[in-house]
């Protein structure tokens, strides 16, 4: 079946450390993009790729970094600079970049990572 | 700026009565509109979409929306509750122009589901 896998699903880091989260898509979906959620916040935007070797800052780009060298992949890493970094983290993708077509606009998510700095 | 309301943080309702869900949306114009759910420690999945036509839109579950423009609301319904619905949901909008889909997100409800 097609999907997003997010991997790992649980990770713990110590201050001061990167850690990168895994997200892997076998929909041939061309667009991917990180999302992080905190409770009662909602999902706010960290980066975005519409193609690869090509990505965009979100909303919350500051202290994470991604890089999209394969269509398939879209990793996350988040560095030490990223001041409060213990969150929820979703991946999701979706066909396009198209530009008013309905299904470039229907993302589809993966299961998530938890991230818990000690 | 745009901007999502979702301005019921925790709804409570017993197995078989009716749900409503409440969305409000800060747009000049209309924008894409839609509702996910979220199982606790799970990603989202999508439960209906609006992007023109018809403003009642079914979704999956037997969920459904209604868009009213003079409003700027995109509310969820169902008709009967059943207790695996308990969940959070999420009300989005896209708007025209904005970065591919990057969704606006509501701060979500909380469903909770009495036997």
């Amino acid at each position: 079946d097609g999907g997003i896998t997010q991997s790992p699903k649980y990770l713990f880091r110590k201050e001061g450390q990167n850690v990168t989260l895994s997200c892997e898509q076998n929909l041939n979906h061309d667009a991917m993009y990180w999302y992080r959620q905190d409770p009662g916040q909602g999902l706010r935007l960290i980066y975005y790729s519409q193609i690869v070797n090509d990505f965009q800052k979100g909303d919350i780009a500051e202290g994470y970094s991604v890089s999209r060298e394969k269509k398939e992949s879209f990793p996350l890493t988040v560095t030490s600079a990223q001041k409060n970094p213990t969150a929820f983290y979703l991946c999701a993708s979706s066909i396009g970049p198209g530009q008013l077509f309905s299904g470039a606009n229907v993302l589809t998510f993966g299961a998530g990572s938890r991230l818990t700095v000690l | 700026a745009q901007s999502v309301t979702q301005p019921d943080i925790h709804i409570t309702v017993s197995e078989g009565a009716s749900l409503e869900l409440r969305c409000n949306y800060s747009y000049g114009a209309t924008p894409y509109l839609f509702w996910y759910v979220q199982s606790p420690g799970q990603g989202l999945q999508l439960l209906l979409k609006y992007f023109s036509g018809d403003t009642l839109v079914q979704g999956i579950k037997g969920f459904e929306a209604e868009f009213k423009r003079s409003q700027s609301s995109f509310n969820l319904r169902k008709p009967s509750v059943h207790w695996s619905d308990a969940a959070e949901y999420f009300c989005a909008v896209r708007v025209y122009g904005g970065s591919q889909g990057n969704l606006i997100f509501g701060k979500g409800t909380k469903l909770s589901v009495k036997p």
